[in-house]
């Protein structure tokens, strides 16, 4: 009953440095999206993968790349860590709908608390 | 740029009381859906609305759509102390490709027992 889960949960970086934050769901949905999360802004969509083998820029994507490494496994990383990059990251999945003007509810994880000094 | 903004941006009220707060999206949607969370966790689905609906029930919550103004609202009825979160709509329209809602900033809820 794990639904999605984002490792690691807390990371301090310096400048510079490169990560990847890791997500996984078990729902066996097809469409995984990446999120970041600042004080007063809602979230905004970093990239997002449709279905397994694809990959799209969302709102906000420079200083970011991603991999969807198979159906269950959506990870970020950052290349070179920037303070503005500091933020709560978060994962999320959704399902098919078969009405092709709707879509099903996202499903999120607990997030990635991100500092990078 | 954000498609739905909330308002009020925060509400304190007391335990039993109603919540209302109010989302405004800017393009046409295809529905509009309400997410809560709570601090330091992620987003809960909450309530679905299509853009051919007008009003839905989900226990204590009534989500209302108002195509022409481009408005919904969420009613919270006898709020309990654990509806203490912050609640955020997101809209979705149709597109070739992917599966994307656009969120708001949130409303901040505080029910004071």
């Amino acid at each position: 009953n794990a639904g999605v889960t984002q490792t690691p949960k807390f990371q301090v970086l310096k400048t510079g440095q490169s990560m990847t934050l890791q997500c996984a769901q078990d729902m066996n949905h097809n469409s995984m999206y990446w999120y970041r999360q600042d004080p007063g802004m809602g979230l905004r969509l970093i990239y997002y993968s449709a279905s397994e083998g694809t990959t799209d820029k969302g709102e906000v994507p420079n200083g970011y790349n991603v991999s969807r490494l198979n159906k269950r496994e959506f990870s970020l990383r950052l290349e070179s860590a920037a303070p503005s990059q500091t933020s709560v990251y978060f994962c999320a999945s959704s399902g098919r709908d078969s009405r092709i003007y709707s879509n099903q509810p996202q499903h999120f994880g607990d997030g990635t608390r991100l500092s990078i000094l | 740029s954000q498609q739905g903004e909330e308002d009020p941006q925060a509400l304190s009220i007391q335990e039993g009381e109603n919540a209302t707060m109010n989302c405004s999206y800017k393009t046409s949607i295809n529905n509009l859906q309400w997410y809560r969370q709570n601090s330091g966790r992620g987003l809960v689905h909450l309530i679905l609305i299509r853009s051919n609906e007008r009003e839905k029930h989900s226990g204590r919550l009534r989500v209302t759509l108002d195509t022409s103004k481009k408005s919904s609202s969420l009613l919270i009825t006898a709020s309990r102390a654990a509806d203490t979160a912050s609640y955020f709509c997101a809209t979705y329209t149709f597109k070739a490709a992917g599966n994307k809602l656009t969120f708001g900033g949130g409303t901040r809820v505080l029910v004071k027992p």
